[in-house]
């Protein structure tokens, strides 16, 4: 079993348009994220959740917008599509309480707006 | 706020070689550090974590790391690359904000294996 699934891992779209990229994890973690992997294989935080309440929004444009319907999924919604939102997309989760906790991670969504 | 930082962004190696890659953090009380490999089209998966206890600590596939307090680092190391540790490398610390923790990467270390 896939323990952080994302859905789907390509996307290729016209700017303009509205996407969404969907995210579920099965390990019983508190804690997601949605991570932006840019073309120098930079990861920068995006989203936070700690069970589905927002915890961190890193100043992210109000085009994205995240939503967890329970604290196993986090999906990625993003309006309005530009050519610079083409990155790669990796959804995480952690059991979130200790520090000393790592982060699993899916297997990206590479989105490619054209 | 937590940090680390990479100085190694790109490393060519010849296989039997041996490998160290540099990690530096910022903060000055408790840490936990992270070293993830991202093999190519795959997703980040942990390599080695250091908490507290004995500074060397050892990962899977024959990597290991050194948390050395007094020069702020956690240094990647491997004895002898294989052509299969291609991939990239990225240190990370898990700072802690708004009461939970936020895996902080740097940015990375491509490592290209030459067979």
């Amino acid at each position: 079993d896939t323990a952080v699934s994302q859905t789907p891992k390509y996307l290729v779209t016209q700017m303009g348009n509205d996407k969404s990229i969907k995210c579920e994890q099965n390990l019983g973690h508190d804690t997601m994220y949605w991570y932006k992997q840019d073309s120098k294989k930079f990861l920068k935080i995006m989203f936070s959740y700690n069970n589905k309440e927002l915890i961190i929004n890193e100043t992210v444009p109000n085009r994205f917008s995240p939503k967890s319907p329970d604290k196993a999924h986090l999906n990625l919604h993003i309006n309005s599509l530009e050519l610079g939102d083409s990155a790669v997309y990796f959804c995480a989760s952690s059991p979130g309480q200790g520090a000393n906790t790592e982060a699993f991670f899916g297997q990206g969504t590479r989105l490619t707006v054209v | 706020a937590q940090s680390v930082s990479q100085h190694n962004h790109h490393v060519i190696l010849s296989e039997a070689a041996s490998l160290e890659l540099g990690c530096n953090y910022s903060y000055g009380g408790t840490v936990n550090l992270f070293w993830y490999v991202q093999y190519p089209g795959q997703h980040l998966q942990l390599l080695l974590k250091y908490f507290s206890g004995d500074p060397l600590v050892k990962g899977i596939k024959g990597f290991e790391a050194e948390f050395i307090k007094s020069k702020f680092s956690f240094n990647l190391r491997k004895p002898s690359v294989q052509w299969s540790d291609t991939a990239e490398y990225f240190c990370a610390v898990n700072e802690s904000r708004g009461g939970s923790y936020i895996p902080t990467f740097g940015r990375g270390t491509s490592l290209i294996v030459h067979p």
